[in-house]
Order: C-alpha cells, then sequence, then structure tokens
C-alpha cells in the first residue's frame, strides 16, 4: 500500500496569505495525484489532479506541483472560503489518502 | 442535475449486514468506473473498493475484501455495497464517487454507518 503522508496537520493562516500544503508517498506514483478540499459538511471537492491540473471551476489561486514522491498545494492570497481540510490521493496503485491538512484562522 | 445520492445507512449491532446503495442520474453512469470510499470519525478517507464500468472487475482494500461486495446495475443507474460482518471500526460516512481517471470529481453526500452493540 501506497502511505500519503500530509505536513502539517493544521496550519493556523489569516486572510490574503500564501500557503504551501505537503504531501509525500512512500513510494513513486509519478504525476498520479489529486487534492481535494472538505468543508465541515460537506463532501470533499476535487481541486488538483495530474499533480498539477486544476479541475473545472477551480480558481487560479490554487495550484498543485510535483511528482515522483513530493507534492504541493500552493494556495496564493488566501480567501475566508478557503478555510477547509485539505487531502492528497494518489491514484496510481489504488487509491489513498493523506491524513490531511486543516487550514484555519 | 448531475449527482450522486447514497442511502441504506444506520445503526448496526457488530457481526450483522448492511446493504448501501448510490443512485447516480445527469451523466452516462455505465461509462464509468465507481467507487465505494468511508470516512473515519476521525476524518480520514478510505478507499474501499471498484467496479469496472461493464461490471467485469471488482477490487477491494484488505480491511474490507471478503466482506463486502460490490455490484452495480447499468439499467438502473445505481450502485451498491453489500457489507457482512460488520465491525466496530467500520463505523463512518460512506461515499460513492465516480472515477474519471483516477480521480474523482463527483461525490455523493453520503450515508452514515454506526457498528455498535
Amino acid at each position: 500500500e501506497v502511505v500519503m503522508t500530509q505536513s502539517p496537520a493544521t496550519l493556523s493562516v489569516t486572510p490574503g496569505q500564501t500557503v504551501t500544503l505537503s504531501c509525500r508517498a512512500s513510494q513513486n506514483v509519478m504525476a498520479n495525484l489529486a487534492w481535494y478540499q472538505q468543508k465541515p459538511g460537506q463532501s470533499p471537492r476535487l481541486l488538483i489532479y495530474r499533480a498539477s491540473t486544476r479541475a473545472t471551476g477551480v480558481p487560479g489561486r490554487f495550484s498543485g506541483s510535483g511528482s515522483g514522491t513530493e507534492f504541493t498545494l500552493t494556495i496564493s492570497s488566501l480567501e475566508s472560503e478557503d478555510f477547509a481540510v485539505y487531502f492528497c490521493q494518489q491514484y496510481n496503485n489504488w487509491w489513498t489518502f493523506g491524513q490531511g491538512t486543516k487550514v484555519e484562522v | 442535475q448531475v449527482q450522486l445520492v447514497e442511502s441504506g445507512g444506520g445503526v448496526v449491532q457488530p457481526g450483522k449486514s448492511l446493504r448501501l446503495s448510490c443512485a447516480a442520474s445527469g451523466f452516462p453512469f455505465s461509462s464509468f468506473d465507481m467507487h465505494w470510499l468511508r470516512q473515519t470519525p476521525g476524518g480520514g478517507l478510505e478507499w474501499l473498493s471498484r467496479i469496472s464500468f461493464d461490471e467485469t472487475t471488482t477490487h477491494y482494500s484488505d480491511s474490507v475484501e471478503g466482506r463486502f461486495s460490490i455490484s452495480r446495475d447499468n439499467s438502473k443507474n445505481t450502485l451498491a455495497l453489500e457489507m457482512t460482518s460488520l465491525r466496530v471500526e467500520d463505523t463512518g460516512i460512506y461515499y460513492c464517487a465516480r472515477d474519471v481517471g483516477g480521480e474523482t470529481n463527483l461525490w455523493g453526500q453520503g450515508t452514515l454507518v454506526t457498528v455498535s452493540s
């Protein structure tokens, strides 16, 4: 099983800041990585797939990068609606998810 | 409207069975592989099972292999998860999701399963 490790677990930020979330895979997953955003009481929402491609309707302030085992999600000029939990998912070998990073005020 | 709607969750005793359903609408259901996932009370996401678009192949995580069974009815646009020998650790919110090439861009709203005596 591919283990996905996200850091940090929690990120305390203020609106307007730029934040970087990290995701590490225990083995090479190439670019088969997605990022999701989840708000309380909602299902996860796809933000990024193929490591760096924004999903339809996702604002340009979200960007993804990386390949192999190291990945990042960057949120530029954080807005109040961006406070949520973010998960990475690898789909190179079935599906596994990171434990999530909570972005909070 | 493109959506997935899960149903069938509830409270069940350990060792018992439960069947979840997922109704798809607004897209060509028979063209997509489908998955079941769950979210634990601690918030973690766990993939459980996948079925191919044409029902020919299924796969399961080690944690549910032999206890859960995924199926679909493309004529009715429905996906199902038959869960047997339920354990306390199977408690969580169960989601169905559409596979669009590895990632999923469509999740249901989830159905809560609580396994407790």
